[in-house]
């Protein structure tokens, strides 16, 4: 099964800023999704289909994706962006969807 | 305004059964896939289902096939998972998502656009 690896925690100091990487077999060829969960919320969309944002989401997140890993970038981090994210991608060979295992961030 | 609503979770005993339901407003549901996934206490995301805009695809996480049933009413715009032989390890929060792109062709490809609040189970006896 397809598999994508995340680093379990990512430390930034506010104002700098924050790479959170996704990699996978070949994740260059797919469509990857991130998403930020602040604790006790639902998750939320803030890159879809690589590097676009939906509307709303402050363009100091950006995303790009090639060979095996897949990027999110939050410029200017601030102190409200702490929280956890994840990436996403559809596995065509298995037919299923798989999230990374999550990145916590914490802006010190 | 998009919103997702998802009810029926509790506390259940392993092996009985529980339906989950997810009723959507704002948008037409009809036009758009919908998810189903699940975050156990402490732990990461995990998807359980997808189905396409008119049900007729359906796809499942390995660990549930068999066992989980997704479901839609188009009529009634809401989304169900039937959850049967249920066990301790699917104790989580279950969370239904909608996709980003309506009419989509595969169910499971685009982003989850808008996702509900979340309703728990917990399996235990």
């Amino acid at each position: 099964s397809y598999v994508l690896t995340q680093p379990p925690s990512v430390s930034v100091a506010p104002g700098k800023t924050a790479t959170i990487t996704c990699e996978g077999d070949q994740i260059g060829r797919k469509s990857v999704h991130w998403y930020q969960q602040r604790p006790g919320q639902a998750p939320v969309l803030v890159v879809y289909d690589d590097n676009d944002r939906p509307s709303g989401i402050p363009e100091r997140f950006s995303g790009s994706n090639s060979g095996n890993t897949a990027t999110l970038t939050i410029s200017r981090v601030e102190v409200g962006d702490e929280a956890d994210y994840y990436c996403q991608a559809w596995d065509s060979d298995s037919d299923h969807v798989v999230f990374g295992g999550g990145t916590k961030l914490t802006a010190l | 305004q998009q919103q997702l609503v998802e009810s029926g979770g509790g506390v259940v005993q392993p092996g009985k059964s529980l339906r989950l339901s997810c009723g959507a407003s704002g948008f037409t549901f009809s036009r758009y896939g919908m998810n189903w996934v699940r975050q156990a206490p402490g732990k990461g995301l995990e998807w359980v289902a997808v189905i396409s805009y008119d049900g007729g695809d359906k796809y499942y996480a390995d660990s549930v096939r068999g066992r989980f049933t997704i479901s839609r009413d188009n009529s009634n715009n809401t989304l169900y998972l039937q959850m049967n032989s249920l066990r301790e390890d699917d104790t989580a929060m279950f969370y239904c998502a909608k996709a980003r792109v309506q009419l989509a062709t595969v169910a499971g490809y685009d982003a989850f656009e808008i996702w509900g609040q979340g309703t728990l189970v917990t399996v235990s006896s």
